[in-house]
Formats: structure tokens, sequence, C-alpha cells
């Protein structure tokens, strides 16, 4: 069964510094998302993607934040300048169409991020 | 933000008997939900749905039941398996919006 493959799977970074995570979401899928958990909280939403270009976003994504598709498979975030608190697994999300609504997210074991 | 409130963090059932999860949510816009299942070291993974047009949606051995006027949705897993035994995650959206709003999650283990 296709699945969502986020890499890597654990990144140490320190303050201050860029982080890029990366994600392949499934094929034929063409909405996209990101969202993080913090440890012991609930998982929140952070962005979605479609048609090159953001459709929604929280209040968490801000100037820090960006998202990008470079290429026709891969699907990135980028946070400029980390700050400890963002030290959170990091999961990404895709949909095949957003017509039906009967279409889940089907989400990618996730990127742990851990800023020093 | 406390839209979808799951408000057990965990849950204990024997093999073969039923498991009830239940979730709670605050925003009457809400007409798709969503239950996860969710593995240590692993993202979650999608269970089953409902739209907010029905009450009940079967899938083997889960449902998922939704009472739109007590804004509150269930879901029944019979009978229960060991491999169950997982953290599950209520999940709400609604039509015209991205993204998904989850619960705190409830912890099920299923008892040999």
């Amino acid at each position: 069964e296709p699945e969502v493959t986020q890499t890597p799977s654990h990144q140490v970074t320190q303050m201050g510094q860029e982080v890029i995570l990366r994600c392949v979401p499934i094929s034929n899928h063409l909405y996209f998302y990101w969202y993080r958990q913090i440890l012991g909280q609930k998982v929140e939403f952070l962005v979605s993607f479609y048609n090159n270009e953001i459709s929604e976003k929280s209040e968490i994504f801000d100037d820090q934040f960006s998202v990008e598709r470079p290429d026709g498979s891969n699907f990135t975030l980028k946070i400029r300048s980390t700050k400890l608190e963002d030290s959170a697994m990091y999961f990404c999300a895709s949909r095949r169409s957003s017509f039906n609504p009967i279409q889940p997210q089907h989400f990618g074991d996730g990127t742990r991020l851990s800023i020093l | 933000d406390q839209q979808v409130k799951q408000n057990s963090p965990s849950l204990s059932v024997q093999e073969g008997r039923i498991s009830i999860l239940n979730c709670d949510y605050t925003n009457s816009m809400f007409d798709y939900f969503l239950w996860y299942k969710k593995y240590p070291a692993e993202g979650p993974t999608f269970l089953i749905s409902i739209s907010s047009i029905k009450d009940k949606n079967e899938d083997g051995r889960f449902t998922v039941f939704l009472n739109k006027s007590a804004k509150h949705l269930s879901l029944h897993i019979v009978p229960s398996q060991p491999g169950d035994s997982a953290v599950y995650f209520c999940a709400a959206s609604r039509t015209g919006a991205n993204n998904l709003f989850f619960g705190t999650g409830t912890r099920l283990t299923v008892i040999p």
C-alpha cells in the first residue's frame, strides 16, 4: 500500500539554525499538510498546500516557517531560525482530493526535531 | 483550543470484549470525523470516518457512531484484539477547510 515517507526520522539542531524536514507524499495525492505534536500535547495543524501554494495555515505557522514542493515528489517544511519550543514530532500528510469530503489524510511516521 | 476532546486518557479491555472510545466536540461546523490509530514511533494510521449526514459507519470490527445533537462520537471495537493496543485519536474537520482538529488521544490496552 502506498505510504507517505518522511526523512530524517530524527533531526538534532542547534537553536538558531535552519532545518528542512522532507516528505514524499503518496504519488496521486493533491493536497499536502504539515502537523506537529509537542511531547504530551495534541497533534496540531500547521499548514496545507495545494496547487503549489499554501491553502490554509494556523497561527503557529509564522514567518519562521515555509513550505515548498521543489519537484514533483518532495514536499518540504523549512524552519528558518529554530527555537527551543520548535522541538516536536512533525508529521507530513497527504490526501488525494478535497472534492469528496470522505477522503482521509494519510500520515507519515514523522520526524522528531530536537532543538538544543 | 479544545474543539475536540477525548476525556479518557487510557482504557483497558479484556481480549474478545468490546472497546468503546469516546470523543466530544464543540464546533457545530464540523461535518466530517475520523479515527486514527497510532503505534509508538509511527504516524497516525487512518481507521474509519463518518460524515455528519450519517449516524453510524461500520468497517469490520470497527464501528463509529455519531450523535450530532450531543456533539459526541464513539468508536466501538468488537471483538478487541491485543493488536488493537495503541493510542486512538479522534479528529474533526469541516467542509471547505483543510485542517484536522485532533483530540488528545486515548491509549487502549487490550489484555490477552
